[in-house]
């Protein structure tokens, strides 16, 4: 299984809703990423988590709230989003046992709309 | 600190023709280098890899790359372009392996005529 896996696909919210976006992985990987990307954008680095504690925060806006629950769950929480901050979200995660094995496997993304 | 450097916002080439999308890259230490493509509303795909060893990497789908450490280039080839080829392609580069910041470059649009 290659998979990374997010869910839901798209998601539509009011700037005062509570909603989370969900990544899930079986590959045994012990490092898990989000990321946001803009319209014809690449993606922009958001958090990093390795063996389930938070490594890096790209100075994100707190309204953005990761979680990793365990090393095949990553969670991203949302609150009280702007409009600015429609985007695609993706999840990826790469192997941290082997530096050969570096590179990232992304998830299909969660196309999220805020009103 | 690392960057990388896509020339050009759009490439259009004829079914059967080479394909070529450049990727220089800028890095104070060796660099692992990517090439991914994505897919309208999809996630991103790896196509290949440069990490150590051999310059000249094979990828998916035909593709591959060579990294030339003089040129600090990693360019992106295909000897015959095919109509399912045309996405949107991203090189980027990361200093060490695991658990490294991913640095895309601003991506460049493949479109294949027929």
């Amino acid at each position: 299984d290659t998979e990374v896996t997010q869910t839901p696909k798209h998601l539509v919210m009011g700037m005062t809703n509570k909603k989370s976006l969900k990544c899930e992985q079986h590959m045994g990987h012990r490092a898990m990423y989000w990321y946001k990307q803009k319209a014809k954008k690449p993606p922009e680095l958001m958090f990093v988590y390795s063996y389930e504690k938070l490594s890096i925060n790209e100075s994100v806006p707190s309204r953005f709230s990761p979680e990793c629950p365990n090393s095949s769950l990553l969670n991203l929480h949302l609150h009280a989003l702007q409009p600015e901050d429609s985007a695609l979200y993706l999840c990826a995660s790469s192997d941290l046992d082997k530096a050969e094995n570096t590179e990232a496997f992304f998830g299909q993304g969660t196309r999220l709309t805020v009103v | 600190a690392q960057s990388v450097t896509q020339l050009g916002s759009h490439v259009s080439v004829s079914e059967g023709a080479l394909v070529l999308l450049r990727c220089n890259y800028s890095s104070s230490v060796p660099p692992y280098l990517f090439w991914y493509v994505q897919y309208p509303n999809q996630g991103l795909q790896l196509l290949l890899k440069y990490t150590t060893g051999a310059t000249l990497v094979k990828g998916i789908n035909g593709f591959e790359a060579e990294f030339k450490k003089s040129e600090t280039s990693f360019h992106l080839t295909k000897p015959s372009a095919h109509m399912s080829d045309a996405a949107e392609y991203f090189c980027a580069v990361s200093l060490s392996g695991a658990n490294s910041k991913l640095t895309f470059g601003k991506g460049i649009t493949l479109s294949v005529r027929p």
